[in-house]
């Protein structure tokens, strides 16, 4: 199974602040990366997909850039409502996997 | 609009089964393969199976196998996810999603004697 690999697994920052989080593929997983934000009791909702699409009614603040096996995700300017955790998921291979997810904190 | 719409809640013994169902409307059911993903309180999203585009074909993750069935039923838009020989452990939330895109709200199961 390919391993995904995010850091940091939690952090803080402030409003306005631009964010960056970290996936790594254990393997070449080309393009095929989605990153999903989960809130508490909340259904994921997918944000980025093919490592850099931006899903669509989805804001402009967040980003995504990278392929092979290191991919970076990033919120430009942190607002209250993006308090989620975050995650990376593979697609390229079966079975899909996840990463262990990144818990963002207003500081 | 495009959605999934889980069943309700459920309470099990260990050592039984559930059987979580996902009901597509406002989109082609058969167009989207179907992924089943949970979440056990404070963990991490945990992939546990997919069901391919218009076929039969399935993939579990390793920690499942043997213990994990989907299956959709094209006449009703419904897809479906049983666990068997539960334990305390699988107490999580479980989801399905029709792609990555489209996902119901979650079914919460809860396994304790």
């Amino acid at each position: 199974d390919i391993q995904m690999t995010q850091s940091p697994s939690s952090l803080s920052a402030s409003v306005g602040d631009r964010v960056t989080i970290t996936c790594q593929a254990s393997q070449d997983i080309s393009n095929y990366l989605n990153w999903y934000q989960l809130k508490p009791g909340k259904a994921p909702k997918l944000l980025i997909y093919d490592a850099s699409n931006l899903e669509t009614g989805v804001p402009s603040r967040f980003t995504g850039r990278g392929s092979g096996t290191v991919f970076i995700f990033t919120i430009s300017s942190l607002q209250p409502e993006d308090i989620a955790t975050y995650y990376c998921q593979q697609y390229d291979t079966l079975p899909y996997t996840f990463g262990q997810g990144t818990k963002l904190a207003i500081k | 609009q495009m959605q999934l719409v889980q069943s309700g809640p459920e309470v099990k013994k260990p050592g039984t089964s559930v059987k979580v169902s996902c009901k597509a409307s406002g989109f082609t059911f058969t167009s989207a393969a179907m992924q089943w993903v949970r979440q056990a309180h404070g963990q991490r999203l945990e992939w546990i199976g997919w069901i391919a585009v218009g076929s039969t074909n399935t993939n579990y993750a390793q920690k499942f196998q043997g213990r994990v069935t989907i299956t959709r039923d094209v006449s009703t838009s419904t897809a479906y996810m049983e666990l068997s020989s539960l334990r305390s452990d699988d107490t999580a939330v479980y989801y399905c999603a029709a792609g990555s895109g489209i996902w119901g709200q979650g079914t919460l199961v809860t396994v304790s004697s």
